[in-house]
């Protein structure tokens, strides 16, 4: 069984370009979650992506978008990149209904630089 | 809204000694309740959670309603129990986790 991965491990930008961010979901999971977390800070919910399409999100501008393929591998793309946007973006899977919480499966994250 | 309190960054206890890492929450319905740990080097990985009502690693955490914390406790703090851990909460029908700010558990030999 192939754990969550995540590319590229870490990436530096410059202000007001694009980035996208990929994630490979563990095997059979059908769930997959994004998560930005700031230095001294705990992850924060960007959205949720289930069966391809969107099941939920946080607090994020909509130059934050994603998607889920048919493979349940996942993007996040970010536009019009800002310094507060430097930050270890987490991927995390899990096997669901899309109602309920099942227990999530965390990537090593992609550590996003911007400057 | 929902959200996590974790008031310490640090909690430095020596081995042996109990442990309590502190979270409360705020939510107005029934939220689901968990602990994260993020060992040195090693990805986060769910603890335990609420409603297992289980101990894991020599853990254990009770939800309290009244007070609404759901504070980590474990009796005898060994090295191997130095790491981050975060406090989260999932609630609203899906699986948004809202975590707290964490706190890093020393284990001093």
């Amino acid at each position: 069984e192939t754990g969550v991965t995540q590319s590229p491990t870490h990436l530096i930008k410059t202000r007001g370009q694009q980035v996208t961010l990929r994630c490979s979901s563990q095997s059979g999971h059908n769930t997959v979650s994004w998560y930005q977390q700031a230095l001294g800070q705990g992850p924060q919910f960007i959205f949720q992506y289930y069966r391809e399409e969107e099941n939920g999100r946080g607090n994020f501008p909509p130059r934050f978008s994603g998607l889920q393929f048919p493979n349940y591998s996942s993007e996040l793309n970010v536009n019009a990149l800002e310094l507060d946007d430097s930050a270890l973006y987490l991927c995390a899977s899990s096997l669901s209904d899309g109602s309920r919480y099942n227990e999530q499966f965390f990537g090593p994250g992609t550590r996003l630089t911007v400057l | 809204a929902q959200r996590v309190t974790q008031p310490e960054k640090l909690l430095s206890v020596f081995k042996g000694a109990p442990v309590e890492l502190k979270c409360n929450y705020s939510y107005s319905g029934s939220p689901e309740l968990f602990w994260y740990v993020q060992y040195s080097r090693q990805r986060l990985q769910l603890l335990l959670r609420h409603i297992s009502r289980e101990s894991i690693k020599g853990f254990t955490a009770d939800l309290n309603k009244g007070e609404t914390s759901f504070h980590l406790k474990k009796p005898f703090a060994q090295e191997e129990d130095s790491a981050m851990y975060y406090c989260a909460l999932s609630a609203g029908g899906y699986q948004k986790v809202t975590f707290g700010t964490g706190t890093k558990l020393q284990v001093i030999p």
